[in-house]
């Protein structure tokens, strides 16, 4: 079946530019979380959503990161203002209902110039 | 706070040379603890997921186990397609759902 699809798989932006990262879930996961891993790091959490409602966003860094999951399915990280600090890979990853097992996607890969 | 440390940092194997890596972990309440695999350019591939101090689970070469403190992932016999970063992961507290604290890995290269 398919898996959790992300887009764009690179993505390049000069400093103080807009960029929105989608993510796909696994189709009828409930639960969708966004990581961001820099380079030799273990991910680490951004946010995640239960359902259309974002239930934890204590790892987003600063109001310039946003995300939203409107209809429940798809979910997209928006990110102001860029900063070359904000270059990483972003993950996405989703869960089952009542399931604790965490799927990821392929991850963005975001560079700042 | 949750923290996940995980050793060595990088580890070469000849093939067919049995290891172990190690995850040590403090965390308030454990709800589960997670090994991935990351291959280079690709996102974390699950492979187990341990709930309690002395459970064991296996995959082909790898066998994973808990206790109160660390867990270990155990590759017997490893092969070059082994190859890649090891990731522990530990989810705690209550709901349903909740984050993943990750450790930095451990890379693994398997030679002939």
């Amino acid at each position: 079946g398919a898996g959790v699809s992300q887009t764009p798989s690179n993505k390049v932006t000069e400093k103080g530019k807009y960029v929105e990262l989608r993510c796909d879930p696994i189709s009828g996961h409930t639960a969708l979380y966004w990581y961001r891993q820099s380079l030799g790091q273990g991910p680490e959490f951004l946010i995640y959503f239960q359902g259309t409602g974002a239930a934890d966003d204590s790892g987003l860094p600063n109001d310039r990161f946003f995300a939203v999951r409107p209809e429940g399915s798809v979910s997209t990280l928006k990110i102001q203002r860029t900063e070359r600090g904000d270059s990483a890979v972003y993950l996405c990853a989703s869960s089952s209902s009542g399931g604790q097992t965490q799927y990821f996607g392929p991850g963005t890969r975001l560079l700042v110039l | 706070e949750d923290q996940v440390t995980q050793s060595p940092e990088a580890l070469r194997l000849q093939e067919g040379e049995s290891s172990s890596l190690n995850c040590s972990y403090t965390v308030s309440g454990l709800r589960g603890l997670f090994w991935y695999r990351q291959d280079p350019g690709k996102g974390p591939e699950f492979l187990f997921t341990l709930y309690s101090a002395g459970e064991e689970k296996e995959k082909e070469r790898l066998k994973a186990t808990l206790t109160k403190k660390e867990s270990f992932l155990h590759i017997t016999a490893p092969k070059p397609e082994d190859s890649a970063t090891y990731l522990c992961a530990v989810q705690a507290g209550t709901g349903t759902a909740s984050k993943l604290t990750f450790g930095t890995g451990t890379r693994l290269q398997v030679t002939l």
